[in-house]
């Protein structure tokens, strides 16, 4: 009953280290969405993918790549880490289309030296 | 692009007082939703609007959906401690990903 699993839960990069955030989701659903939290900016979203196969740009995709291995999976790589993408990531699932409810993980808080 | 504006960004509250977030769209939406985050948690789904005009109720919580589809709010009676968090709406057109308001931070003083 694990829902929305994201690893790792914390990570401390220097700049120009690259990275892959880790998300999977055990409910069957559909559609996956990696979003940014900054403080006061709300959720922000940088990727999504609709269904299995599919990938679209969000509100603020430069800097990241997603892919969706499979239909449980949706990763997130940072190829070369600035400080600006210091922030708490979110993976969420959703069903059934991008107007469905959306399940979140845990979180992964990243900080870049 | 579409935008979702959410008033106020801060509200302190004194435990038993209501408590009330507003949620606008630049645009009609098809649905609107709400999110509430606990400090250091992850947004949880609240509940989803579609019709235009639509109340629903959650114990204390009611949310609307307004007669255009461009608006909403949230409003919770005799706030208690346990509604700390910061409150979303997120709202979409057909076809196109969730637009997430920047949050409403609910603080309570017993």
């Amino acid at each position: 009953n694990a829902g929305v699993t994201q690893t790792p839960k914390f990570q401390v990069l220097k700049t120009g280290q690259s990275m892959t955030l880790q998300c999977a989701q055990d409910m069957n659903h559909n559609s996956m969405y990696w979003y940014r939290q900054d403080p006061g900016m709300g959720l922000r979203l940088i990727y999504y993918s609709a269904s299995e196969g599919t990938t679209d740009k969000g509100e603020v995709p430069n800097g990241y790549n997603v892919s969706r291995l499979n239909k449980r999976e949706f990763s997130l790589r940072l190829e070369s880490a600035a400080p600006s993408q210091t922030s708490v990531y979110f993976c969420a699932s959703s069903q059934r289309g991008l107007s469905q409810p959306q399940h979140f993980g845990d979180g992964t808080r990243l900080s870049i030296l | 692009g579409q935008q979702v504006m959410q008033i106020p960004q801060y509200q302190h509250v004194q435990e038993g007082e209501d408590f009330t977030t507003y949620c606008n769209s630049s645009t009609t939406l098809s649905n609107i939703q709400w999110y509430k985050q606990r400090p250091g948690g992850h947004p949880v789904f609240l509940i989803q609007l579609v019709k235009s005009g639509e109340v629903k109720k959650q114990k204390r919580l009611t949310f609307q959906f307004g007669e255009a589809k461009k608006n909403s709010s949230l409003h919770i009676t005799a706030t208690q401690t346990t509604d700390v968090g910061t409150y979303f709406c997120a709202g979409n057109q057909a076809g196109t990903a969730l637009i997430f308001g920047k949050g409403t931070t609910l603080s309570v003083s017993s």
